[in-house]
């Protein structure tokens, strides 16, 4: 299984900036995906985010908002713009190997709060 | 569109017993895979055990195991011995086979170990 590291673990922004969370994975994965976790919800992916090309949204997020990179087969970022306080909420980080049957594992999640 | 159902939203069991977390799902398609998350506290998602539907024989993690039946779209969790450290919120989530395929999570249910 893969190991997966997100920075920042937390962080307190105030409205109308961005905050940009990272996602380390400790071997080369296929497929990195990036949720979200209202509070007391469950998860919602946001995107897949594809290697070498534009990330693939899912219905209801936009790239202006949830713009996200991925350079390597080990990194990418999301960044969260324009904050609101309907933004706070944790963003986790999935990724898994090839195959179909590939397992996805998580990284620990970014707590994020808007004031 | 796949659907995952948790009519469970909180459960509770005494330290040392068994207990049963229910979960049914809503599918046309015939390859897909079944998983169980964990949640505790700390926010880390943590896999406990997954399913291939094309298996029939139940899934098995030392003191966790399922009950798959697929005919009736179900798939439970049984956690034998409850300790502790169980205590957590529990997701289920199916994926459609496909390495691009994405989670599809339950509402979760929250599990209290009464020590």
């Amino acid at each position: 299984s893969a190991v997966i590291s997100q920075k920042p673990s937390r962080d307190i922004c105030q409205r109308g900036t961005s905050l940009t969370i990272q996602c380390q994975v400790d071997s080369q994965v296929t497929m990195m995906f990036w949720y979200r976790q209202q509070p007391g919800q469950s998860l919602t992916l946001i995107a897949t985010a594809n290697q070498g090309s534009e990330a693939t949204y899912e219905s209801g997020f936009v790239i202006d908002k949830f713009p996200i990179s991925r350079p390597n087969l080990t990194f990418s970022t999301l960044t969260v713009s324009n904050l609101s306080p309907e933004d706070s909420s944790i963003y986790l980080c999935s990724a898994s190997g090839t195959g179909g049957a590939d397992t996805q594992y998580f990284g620990p999640g970014t707590r994020l709060t808007v004031l | 569109a796949q659907t995952v159902t948790q009519s469970q939203p909180e459960m509770s069991v005494q330290e040392a017993e068994t207990v049963t977390l229910s979960c049914t799902y809503d599918t046309s398609e015939s390859d897909y895979y079944l998983f169980w998350y964990k949640q505790p506290p700390s926010r880390q998602m943590i896999l406990v055990i997954r399913q291939e539907a094309y298996k029939q024989q139940n899934a098995t993690e030392n003191r966790f195991s399922v009950n798959f039946q697929k005919a009736a779209k179900s798939f439970s969790l049984k956690i034998s011995d409850s300790q502790l450290g169980d205590a957590a919120m529990y997701f289920c989530a199916y994926k459609r086979y496909g390495a691009t395929n994405k989670l599809i999570f339950g509402t979760g249910t929250l599990l209290a170990v009464q020590p």
